[in-house]
C-alpha cells in the first residue's frame, strides 16, 4: 500500500518570499503525484499533477512541483507567494492500475503575512 | 460542466436523527469517493465506487453509516441514528481515469452538525 508524508503542518512566511512544502511518499508499484489546494471553507481544488514525461510540473499560478524518483518526493516551490496563496495544501498519490483512489498525506498550512 | 454537486450545503440535525446526504457526480465519471474532513483527523476517505459498485469501504466509521450508488449520477451518503461525533465536513469527489488520469474533482462539501 501507498502512503504519503507531508514533513510540515505549517508553514508561515512574509509575502513575496520563495517557499518549499515537502512532500514524501512511498509505494511499491507506479504512481501518479497531484498536489491540491483548499481555501478556507472550500472543497479540494487540484493545483498541479505529474503523470509522465517531464518531472517539473507547473501550475498556472507560479507554483510548481518536481518528481524525483531516487528520493520519492515530490515538493511544491514558489518562488514569490502572495497573501492569497494563504491555504491549506494536500499532497496525493494514486497507484497508476488502481480504480483511481487517492492517498492524502495530513496538509500543509501555509500562511502568508503581509 | 456544473461540476461535482452536493446537497444539502448545511445540515444542522439533532443526535439520533436521520441524515441523508447527496452527490451528484461530473457526468462521465465512472469513479466516486466520499470523504469526511474534521479538525481532529483531517481528510478521511469513507469509501468509494467504480462503475456504481461498492469497493472499500473499510473506512466508514460504523454500521451507522452506509452509501449507495444506485446509477451513475447520483450518490447518497446516510448515517442513522448520527451522533454529535459525526459533525464534520462531507466531500463527494468523482474522477474518470480514463479522460482525466485519476484526478479527483471535488464538491464544495455538506457541513454537518449533530447537537
Amino acid at each position: 500500500a501507498q502512503s504519503v508524508t507531508q514533513l510540515d503542518s505549517q508553514v508561515p512566511v512574509f509575502e513575496e518570499a520563495p517557499v518549499e512544502l515537502r512532500c514524501n511518499y512511498s509505494s511499491s508499484v507506479s504512481v501518479y503525484l497531484f498536489w491540491y489546494v483548499q481555501y478556507p471553507n472550500q472543497g479540494l481544488q487540484l493545483l498541479l499533477k505529474y503523470l509522465s514525461g517531464s518531472t517539473l510540473v507547473e501550475s498556472i499560478n507560479g507554483f510548481e512541483a518536481e518528481f524525483n524518483k531516487s528520493q520519492t518526493s515530490f515538493h511544491l516551490r514558489k518562488p514569490s507567494v502572495h497573501i492569497s496563496d494563504t491555504a491549506e495544501y494536500f499532497c496525493a498519490v494514486s497507484e497508476i492500475l488502481s480504480y483511481g483512489k487517492l492517498t492524502f498525506g495530513q496538509g500543509t498550512i501555509l500562511t502568508v503575512h503581509p | 460542466d456544473a461540476g461535482v454537486i452536493q446537497s444539502p450545503r448545511h445540515e444542522v440535525t439533532e443526535m439520533g436523527q436521520e441524515v441523508t446526504l447527496r452527490c451528484k457526480p461530473i457526468s462521465g465519471h465512472n469513479s466516486l469517493f466520499w470523504y469526511r474532513q474534521t479538525m481532529m483527523r483531517g481528510l478521511e476517505l469513507l469509501i468509494y465506487f467504480n462503475n456504481n459498485v461498492p469497493i472499500d469501504d473499510s473506512g466508514m466509521p460504523e454500521d451507522r453509516f452506509s452509501a449507495k450508488m444506485p446509477n451513475a449520477s447520483f450518490s447518497t451518503l446516510k448515517i442513522q441514528p448520527s451522533e454529535p461525533r459525526d459533525s464534520a465536513v462531507y466531500f463527494c469527489a468523482s474522477s474518470s481515469k480514463l479522460a482525466d488520469t485519476d484526478t479527483q474533482y471535488f464538491g464544495p462539501g455538506t457541513r454537518l452538525t449533530v447537537l
